[in-house]
C-alpha cells in the first residue's frame, strides 16, 4: 500500500519554504527521500529510521514521527536546482519477513525565478 | 561506475506481443526492485526480490512475471502485452534490509504498448 504524499503540487518563488508531508498506514521501518528532475530516474536525498530522527541535507531536512507513521520534508531557501517531483518511500515488512519499499504518488515542486 | 543498467532504453510494442525487460546492477547488492511509473500514480512495486532464487508481488503485479536469474540481474516479462502497460518501467536495487543504505535506480525503460 503506497504512504500518502501532500501536497500533491507546490510552486513557490525562489528563497521561499516549502513543507512536503508523507503518511501511512501502516508500521514503519524508515523512510527514505528521494528527488526526481523530468526525464531523470529518482535519486536519494536521505532515510530516516524509526525513532524520530530529524536528518539534513544542505538546506533540505527532514523528521519522522514513528508513533504517527510520519514523516515530513523540509526545503528552506529553496533554490532553482530544488525544482523536481519529491517522492518518500517507506519500508514495511513483507510476507517473507522482508522490507519492501514503496513510493507514494510524488510531490511536484516549481520553484520559480 | 555503472550501477543499475536497464535495456532497451525505448520500446514500442503491438498488444498482445511479449517482451522482457533486462537490468543488471553491479553493487554486489542483494535486493531488486521493478517498478512503474504512471502519471499523478508516483512509482508503483511491480514485484520485488531480496536475494537470488526469492521474488515477491508487490502492488500491481497483474501481467508481469519476474526472474532472478542470479544476484546481479533481475528480469521483469511481459507475456501478452496490453496498452494499459504503457509506462515508463524502473529497476532499482539496493542492500537487504536498506537500513542506512539507499535504492539506486537505473535510467528507465519507457514502453509503449499499441
Amino acid at each position: 500500500q503506497q504512504p500518502v504524499q501532500s501536497p500533491q503540487a507546490v510552486i513557490l518563488r525562489e528563497g521561499e519554504d516549502a513543507v512536503i508531508n508523507c503518511s501511512s498506514s501502516k508500521a514503519l521501518y524508515s523512510v527514505h527521500w528521494y528527488r526526481q528532475k523530468h526525464g531523470e530516474a529518482p535519486v536519494f536525498l536521505m532515510i530516516l529510521l524509526k525513532g524520530g530522527e530529524q536528518k539534513g541535507h544542505e538546506k533540505i531536512s527532514a523528521s519522522f514521527n514513528e508513533k504517527k507513521q510520519q514523516s515530513s520534508l523540509y526545503l528552506t531557501a529553496s533554490q532553482l536546482s530544488y525544482s523536481g517531483t519529491y517522492f518518500c518511500g517507506t519500508e514495511i515488512v513483507s510476507n517473507f519477513g522482508n522490507e519492501k519499499l514503496t513510493f507514494g504518488t510524488g510531490t511536484r515542486l516549481t520553484i520559480i525565478p | 561506475n555503472a550501477g543499475v543498467t536497464q535495456t532497451p532504453k525505448f520500446q514500442v510494442l503491438k498488444t498482445g506481443q511479449s517482451m522482457t525487460l533486462q537490468c543488471a546492477q553491479d553493487m554486489n547488492h542483494n535486493s531488486m526492485y521493478w517498478y512503474r511509473q504512471d502519471p499523478g500514480m508516483g512509482l508503483r512495486l511491480i514485484y520485488y526480490s531480496a536475494s537470488e532464487g526469492t521474488t515477491d508481488k508487490g502492488e500491481v503485479p497483474n501481467g508481469y512475471n519476474v526472474s532472478r536469474l542470479n544476484k546481479r540481474e533481475f528480469s521483469l516479462r511481459l507475456e501478452s502485452a496490453a496498452p494499459s502497460q504503457t509506462s515508463v518501467y524502473f529497476c532499482a536495487s539496493s542492500e537487504y534490509r536498506t537500513v542506512n543504505t539507499e535504492a539506486f535506480f537505473g535510467q528507465g525503460t519507457r514502453l509503449t504498448v499499441v
